[in-house]
């Protein structure tokens, strides 16, 4: 069983739809989670960072972490085609020398 | 401002030869480095890091090598490419604070195709 687990899509929506985007992991000791964003051919960004349990907003995305069912979400509001990519999340465990489990991405494709 | 740099951006090598990306960071000091593998569907594998010159831990056992000569400067390489080295290289860093992750600033990636 993979450490973190994503579904990879791909996932298509239309102009303004709310999208969501989940991870399950097993590792009881990831404290920390992100949320990266990768276009194609291009290194991943960071999105969201959000440590331990609960809920954190940034224009039109919002984190979730819930560290009882072990899942965390990625919303998005108002989705546009430019937010066409893959979404990757991340987690760490405290003192592992910062290092970053990632899911496999999500590729997610915004239509006019 | 923090920058990183990878180069180059496009890589096609033989089977066999030898392989030297480089990866540098500015803006910051005493950073954790790392490199990561990218290949399609499996999502980022962590090849090796590097909390401080010449301290190189490897995740992955496999045909690599990488070394920190210097404080912000990362070298990923190979003394003969196999075929399964293909894949979208991507060096990262991240700020070395103890017990605490904020994430990494990745770079603009390599994608080696070894033929």
């Amino acid at each position: 069983q993979k450490e973190v687990e994503q579904d990879p899509g791909p996932l298509s929506v239309p102009e303004g739809a709310i999208v969501s985007l989940n991870c399950t992991y097993s590792n009881s000791a990831f404290q920390y989670f992100m949320w990266y964003r990768q276009y194609s051919r291009k290194g991943p960004e960071l999105l969201m960072y959000t440590y331990s349990s609960g809920n954190k907003e940034d224009g039109r995305f919002t984190a979730q972490v819930d560290k009882s069912s072990k899942y965390i979400s990625l919303f998005i509001r108002d989705s546009q085609p430019s937010d066409s990519a893959t979404y990757l999340c991340a987690m760490s465990a405290i003192g592992t020398a910062s290092k970053l489990t990632f899911g496999t991405g999500t590729r997610l494709q915004v239509t006019l | 401002s923090q920058t990183i740099h990878q180069w180059p951006a496009t890589l096609v090598q033989p089977v066999g030869s030898p392989l030297s990306l480089e990866c540098t960071v500015e803006g910051t000091s005493n950073p954790n480095l790392y490199w990561y593998r990218q290949a399609a569907g499996r999502g980022l594998q962590l090849l090796f890091y590097s909390v401080g010159i010449g301290q190189i831990s490897s995740e992955v056992p496999q045909n690599l090598s990488a070394s920190r000569p210097q404080d912000r400067q990362f070298i990923l390489s190979s003394k003969k490419l196999l075929l399964s080295d293909s894949g979208f290289y991507l060096c990262a860093w991240g700020q070395g604070v103890v017990g605490a992750n904020y994430g990494y600033t990745f770079g603009s990636g390599t994608r080696l195709t070894v033929v």
